[in-house]
């Protein structure tokens, strides 16, 4: 029972254009949400989150937005940069553990 | 300051026998959890270590066990190995068990059943 759902298994975007991902989710009692960037060979690592008060939250070129009746969030990245490249998983939490979607790998062409 | 350190990095097992997977949490780092990423599936949840005791595991059987040393390090056996147990295996660790503050990962074990 996926309750976190990437329907996306991949995204190729031109470097400098936004690249927009995305995560639709199932549990309504989730109140925070995370994106993680993995690299080939080495773990996720933290990227950016937002918790369930908010409906956007923005870090340099990585803005999360949340829509809570539409059960949905969204990861945007601008500019992309070919280091960008890499799988983003997205994650719910309603308490003592995350639960994450299956991932989107993204290609950003130089 | 080092991070989540797992090893070994890769692990090659014939179906029945055992593995044993291990982590180092960041220093005072007290939660350890354990993920499964099979292909093509998301990071599935299998335990989560706080101070010594399980405190949560996913929907795996029981074959999938662990523990916590009072380092706050942790191990992860999977008996009986099955063919579908090839995955990469992530421990992460967080500072404040229980509560959404992000996990660290470490690089994971690749298991390989063969």
């Amino acid at each position: 029972d996926q309750q976190v759902k990437q329907n996306s298994p991949s995204l190729s975007v031109q470097e400098g254009r936004i690249s927009i991902l995305n995560c639709d989710y199932t549990n309504s009692m989730f109140d925070y949400f995370l994106w993680y960037k993995k690299y080939p060979a080495e773990g996720p690592t933290f990227l950016i989150s937002i918790s369930s008060i908010k409906d956007k939250n923005e870090d340099g070129r990585f803005t999360v937005f949340l829509n809570k009746s539409a059960k949905h969030l969204s990861l945007h990245i601008v500019p992309s940069q070919p280091g960008d490249s890499a799988v983003y998983f997205c994650a719910a939490s309603a308490g003592n553990q995350f639960y994450f979607g299956t991932g989107t790998s993204l290609t950003v062409i130089p | 300051e080092a991070g989540v350190t797992q090893s070994p990095t890769h692990l090659i097992k014939t179906r029945g026998q055992q593995a044993t997977l291990r982590c180092s949490p960041i220093s005072g780092h007290t939660s350890v959890y354990w993920y499964q990423q099979a292909l093509g599936l998301g990071l599935q949840f299998l335990l989560w270590y706080d101070e010594g005791e399980e405190r949560n595991r996913g929907n795996f059987p029981p074959r999938f066990s662990g523990r916590q040393f009072p380092n706050y390090s942790s191990e992860l056996n999977v008996n009986a190995l099955e063919l579908e147990d090839s995955a990469l295996y992530l421990c992460a660790s967080s500072l404040r068990p229980g509560t959404a503050y992000g996990y660290t990962f470490g690089s994971g074990t690749r298991l390989t059943v063969v």
